[in-house]
């Protein structure tokens, strides 16, 4: 899978957008790129995923540069309980499963 | 809506017991993976079964072996405990016969061997 990129931490207002960088350049065409998020000792959570195109859900929205090579995830009005370490992730899909890896991620602190 | 069932929650064991962790998946879901997360680390990939064949396998050590069940239940058996065995072992569940499905995490089952 292809690596990925991100800033080890990074804050943000509470109410405010929260935009989270990623790089991928080497990311392949059947690659998609995956956010996960990770609140301290829980599961990671299943955030959003996209191939191409940019991706909203209720919870996120994702925006894929042209060329793929990176990515940013969206927290339209972040709260406190966005804080959280947020990983991206690239993906190879196979019929049969493939797993995620895991990379250092971004640890998002959302202040009042 | 359903999701991963780990148990137990907690365990605690000593070194060279052995130790058995269950993993529930979301129904309907056709694959299971497992994860361990060491103190201050990112979670690493052990294995993974697809339609209860394995599919896929990390860096898991000798001592550790698991399987999916006609239920599509997954366990994990780990041997000859040692201290560093001590971690979060997530398993997550996905729908792979769709292409793309995400995985989804259960809250895992943390061991502690003394």
């Amino acid at each position: 899978d292809a690596k990925t990129t991100q800033p080890p931490s990074m804050d943000c207002a509470e109410g405010r957008a929260a935009n989270l960088p990623c790089n991928h350049s080497t990311i392949s065409g059947n690659e998609y790129v995956y956010w996960y998020r990770q609140i301290h000792s829980q599961g990671p959570q299943y955030i959003i995923h996209g191939l191409k195109n940019n991706e909203t859900n209720e919870m996120a929205s994702l925006i894929i540069t042209e060329d793929r090579k990176s990515s940013t995830l969206i927290l339209p009005h972040a709260t406190l309980r966005d804080t959280a370490v947020y990983y991206c992730i690239v993906r190879v899909v196979l019929a049969s499963g493939s797993r995620l890896t895991f990379g250092e991620g971004t640890q998002l602190t959302v202040n009042p | 809506a359903a999701g991963v069932i780990q148990s137990p929650r907690h365990l605690i064991k000593e070194k060279r017991e052995t130790a058995t962790l269950k993993c529930y998946p979301i129904p309907r879901h056709d694959t299971v993976y497992w994860y361990q997360q060491g103190p201050g680390q990112d979670p690493q990939f052990l294995i993974s079964f697809y339609e209860k064949m394995q599919s896929d396998k990390g860096s898991i050590p000798d001592r550790f072996s698991a399987q999916q069940f006609s239920d599509y239940h997954s366990e994990l058996n780990m041997s000859s405990l040692e201290l560093g065995d001590s971690a979060l072992y997530f398993c997550a569940s996905s729908l792979d016969s769709r292409g793309g499905s995400p995985l989804h995490f259960g809250n895992g089952t943390r061991l502690t061997v003394t």
